[in-house]
């Protein structure tokens, strides 16, 4: 089955503790991207990769670090600097993140704090 | 920067009415303007999207238009059935310096449509 897989589907943070989000596709993207979303506020971008082994703030990236080693995954660590990470983040992918491409999401991860 | 609103953030109608949800942006170089439907519990998908040369576009029981004047653009769904119920996403999009797509997204509108 093609497409984009996160998990945990569910995780719990303890006060201090850093943790990491999966996100892996087996769709040949270049561009992979976090999104968080809180109720009300639609989806705001954390960080974006057009290409493996770089990567590009978004607009609320402070408490946040990932990595991009490898084409098909794009973990996001959510660490203790992030005051407030109780919130859904989606994974996505595209092409090659250029104009008019369609996004391809995950099924997401809810974090909550302890 | 860029800013998307999105109106109403819920909409209940019944079964067969039309539904009509609004956006306005503020970025005048945006020219890309996707619409994503997420129903619960899962993944966001997108259902039309319109070009900033296009006034207007259709897809069966959706359409979608756009103002570039005014700097809005609305989703219409004709006809509506109770699984358009959902969460819908406006974006407006434009071109990075490096050719990266920068998509901004609406807060949202919950559309619940009753048998």
């Amino acid at each position: 089955d093609g497409g984009i897989t996160q998990s945990p589907k569910y995780l719990f943070r303890k006060e201090g503790q850093n943790v990491t989000l999966s996100c892996e596709q087996n769709l040949n993207h270049d561009a992979m991207y976090w999104y968080r979303q809180d109720p009300g506020q639609g989806l705001r971008l954390i960080y974006y990769s057009q290409i493996v082994n770089d990567f590009q703030k978004g607009d609320i990236a402070e408490g946040y670090s990932v990595s991009r080693e490898k084409k098909e995954s794009f973990p996001l660590t959510v660490t203790s600097a992030q005051k407030n990470p109780t919130a859904f983040y989606l994974c996505a992918s595209s092409i090659n993140g250029r104009i008019n491409e369609k996004l391809f999401f995950g099924s997401g991860t809810q974090l909550s704090v302890l | 920067g860029e800013n998307v609103e999105q109106h109403p953030s819920t909409l209940s109608v019944q079964e067969g009415d039309s539904a009509v949800i609004k956006c306005t942006y503020s970025d005048s170089a945006s020219n890309y303007f996707p619409w994503y439907k997420q129903e619960l519990g899962k993944r966001p998908q997108l259902i039309i999207d319109i070009r900033s040369n296009v006034g207007e576009k259709k897809d069966q029981r959706i359409a979608v238009t756009l103002n570039k004047t005014a700097k809005h653009f609305s989703l219409h769904i004709t006809e509506t059935q109770p699984e358009d119920s959902a969460v819908y996403f406006c974006a407006a999009s434009k071109s990075l310096n490096t050719g990266f797509q920068k998509l901004v997204f609406g807060t949202g509108t919950r559309l619940l449509v009753s048998p």
